[in-house]
């Protein structure tokens, strides 16, 4: 069964804190993604990274980092936590090639910035 | 990205079909049509995909307009199970990220 896991289903933090969310696949997947789901936004692509070392941005990047030094895994970045950064944080990951691959997404952290 | 228009909520009963509908009228040629859902608390999942014929999946089929303007979700025997939010998605051929609109909240009643 594909997976893709995500290390917390909640966390709690404080602002300024420097906070790292990590996401593995088990698929061999070149894509991997980050996204932030918030009320009345929908979700929203912060990163993408189609290789390793490689990154893009996507729609709202600012305030956030990320690293992909293995290909199955992919760390998001809150450099200093701010409380406008409290979200659900979905990681997804899917194959390069074909326009028609689906996303397969981990089941979410709720982040939580105090 | 070419935008997608979903009513925000529907309801329906188990064991009936559903057809869940989304415009798309600036839909370019090399656009293809994804349908993903998300449960509660889940992630969203994929559903199912097309670029212009109708398609079919074990867990739905897919109708799309001769025109490409408008497609529906069409789910045959709703059960409980299928309550969630329903995203229609526009993906060009040559990218790699989906953009999600707000979706249609699908109420499953028993």
């Amino acid at each position: 069964d594909v997976k893709v896991t995500q290390s917390s289903r909640y966390l709690v933090k404080r602002t300024g804190e420097k906070v790292f969310l990590e996401c593995v696949q088990d698929m061999d997947h070149e894509n991997m993604f980050w996204y932030r789901q918030d009320p009345g936004l929908g979700l929203r692509l912060i990163y993408f990274s189609y290789d390793v070392k490689m990154k893009e941005k996507g729609d709202i990047p600012e305030g956030y980092s990320v690293s992909r030094e293995k290909k199955e895994r992919f760390s998001l970045i809150l450099e200093s936590a701010s409380t406008n950064q409290t979200s659900m944080y979905l990681c997804a990951s899917s194959l390069l090639e074909g326009a028609y691959n689906e996303q397969f997404f981990g089941p979410g952290t709720r982040l939580t910035v105090l | 990205d070419a935008k997608t228009t979903q009513p925000n909520s529907m309801e329906s009963n188990e064991e009936e079909p559903v057809h869940l509908p989304c415009n798309h009228s600036t839909i370019s040629g090399t656009d293809y049509i994804h349908w993903y859902r998300q449960l509660p608390s889940q992630g969203p999942e994929y559903v199912i995909h097309g670029l212009t014929s109708n398609v079919n999946n074990r867990m739905a089929s897919l109708a799309i307009a001769e025109d490409r303007k408008s497609s529906t979700l069409i789910l045959h025997r709703a059960t409980l199970r299928d309550a969630a939010v329903y995203y229609c998605i526009l993906r060009d051929g040559g990218a790699q990220k989906l953009v999600f609109g707000q979706g249609t909240r699908l109420t499953i009643n028993p």
